[in-house]
């Protein structure tokens, strides 16, 4: 059973940077492609991009692809995504998900930037 | 970018009655080639990740009871609850991964009337 372990919420200033990770288990780490989307209060969910952790090849969103970066640790399991100079607009839950259709989800992230 | 919209915004269902939620794409997404739709329909109950229920418009994941269906083609797909239980009041999401990005619908809340 694939499942997906991301790390904690965050509180974060304006023009910081945010790290989120996200450890897979129950399946092979290389089978899946792995996104990350993020659902803001009251907003539809965005897809900020995916990470192919056979190649480390990502495929980010035109919205997010000058300040977004999805990398691939094979050895760990994991996927990570740094999003670069934060805005009180980026408070959402973040999720990473598995799968060319989301197969299985992490349990999110809630990112609160605020000053 | 595809724009997903669904309708209703919300719906009120009888418990053991059937509920049909409707999503749009923008353009199609039924890919000619292998005559596939991409399109995902998952749930979201408060306070959890989303599960998928369908993926390729109608194939359903295991596990998933067979009361929901998908159905539709091209741009206009249709997830269909029957004999509606109590443990389904949620947010129903449609999503495309016909093009990057991928899109979403703005969901359909079900509750119990």
């Amino acid at each position: 059973q694939a499942h997906l372990v991301q790390s904690g919420s965050e509180v974060k200033k304006p023009g910081a940077s945010l790290n989120v990770s996200c450890e897979a288990s129950g399946y092979t780490f290389t089978d899946y492609v792995l996104h990350w989307l993020r659902q803001a209060p009251g907003q539809k969910f965005e897809w900020m991009g995916w990470v192919n952790p056979l190649n480390g090849n990502p495929d980010y969103s035109h919205k997010f692809q000058d300040r977004v970066t999805m990398t691939s640790d094979a050895s760990a399991n994991t996927v990570h995504m740094e999003l670069r100079n934060l805005r009180p607009e980026d408070t959402a839950v973040y999720y990473c998900a598995a799968g060319h259709w989301l197969i299985t989800w992490g349990q999110g992230t809630l990112v609160t930037v605020s000053s | 970018d595809i724009v997903m919209t669904q309708s209703p915004d919300s719906l009120a269902v009888s418990l053991g009655e059937r509920a049909t939620l409707n999503c749009k794409s923008s353009q199609t997404v039924l890919y000619s080639s292998n005559n596939k739709n991409y399109l995902a329909w998952y749930q979201q109950k408060p306070r959890q990740s989303p599960k998928l229920l369908i993926h390729w418009a109608s194939t359903r994941e295991s596990g998933v009871p067979d009361r929901f269906s998908g159905s539709g083609s091209g741009t206009d797909f249709t997830l269909t609850i029957s004999n509606l239980q109590a443990e389904d009041v949620a947010v129903y999401f449609c999503q495309q991964y016909y093009l990057t990005p991928y899109t979403f619908g703005q969901g359909t809340k079900l509750e119990i009337k």
